[in-house]
């Protein structure tokens, strides 16, 4: 089955403690990005990758990091997450337009 | 900047009756309109898009419709059922290949 999955699904953790959610497709896509959704505001991208070694900063990527070493995977790092990172992450893999998106993982930072 | 955006935040309908979901953008380049629907708990998932040279595009029980004079795009849902209960996302495909997605309009079906 074509999919795109994320872990873990739900996570609380404190202030500080370094922190990976990993993403994982089997589409062989090469686009592949990374969303908060937050109340009021929508799906906002925080990174995304064109490629294998090619990532680009989203419209809030501060406080986060990514890598690519592999096509099918494309992990988000908080190296010191804050209470502000709080929020629902969303995991997308691309072919032209059409997205395919995890089924999000929770985040909450004490 | 460029923006795609949505009139109404909440839609109650009639469960058989038909919804109509809109949504405003402002980049007129964007190649792209595409609507997805996020059920409680889940992810976004495409229901259907449509190329900025055409005006209508149906699918199973979706219509899009497009209106670049006015800069509109609607979703229309015929006989809306329990199951179309959701949030509805429009988005755009801009010149840059970003995607940017609106708030969200999210659909109650009354019984």
């Amino acid at each position: 089955e074509a999919q795109v999955t994320q872990n873990p699904r739900y996570l609380i953790t404190v202030t500080g403690k370094k922190l990976t959610v990993t993403c994982s497709q089997n589409m062989n896509h090469e686009y592949m990005s990374w969303y908060r959704q937050d109340p009021g505001l929508g799906l906002r991208q925080i990174y995304y990758s064109m490629n294998v070694e090619v990532t680009d900063k989203g419209d809030v990527p501060e406080g986060y990091k990514v890598s690519r070493k592999e096509k099918r995977n494309f992990p988000l790092i908080l190296e010191s997450p804050s209470p502000n990172q709080t929020s629902l992450y969303f995991c997308a893999s691309r072919q032209g337009h059409e997205q395919f998106f995890g089924p999000g993982t929770r985040l909450t930072v004490l | 900047g460029e923006s795609v955006g949505l009139h109404l935040p909440t839609l109650s309908v009639q469960e058989g009756d038909n919804s109509i979901i809109n949504c405003a953008y402002s980049n007129s380049a964007s190649d792209y309109f595409i609507w997805y629907k996020q059920e409680s708990g889940k992810g976004p998932q495409f229901i259907i898009d449509i190329r900025s040279n055409m005006d209508k595009r149906q699918g199973q029980r979706v219509t899009v419709l497009l209106n670049k004079t006015v800069k509109h795009l609607s979703l229309q849902i015929a006989a809306t059922q329990p199951g179309d209960s959701a949030v509805y996302f429009c988005a755009e495909n801009d010149r840059d290949d970003k995607i940017i997605f609106g708030k969200g309009t999210r659909l109650h079906i009354l019984p």
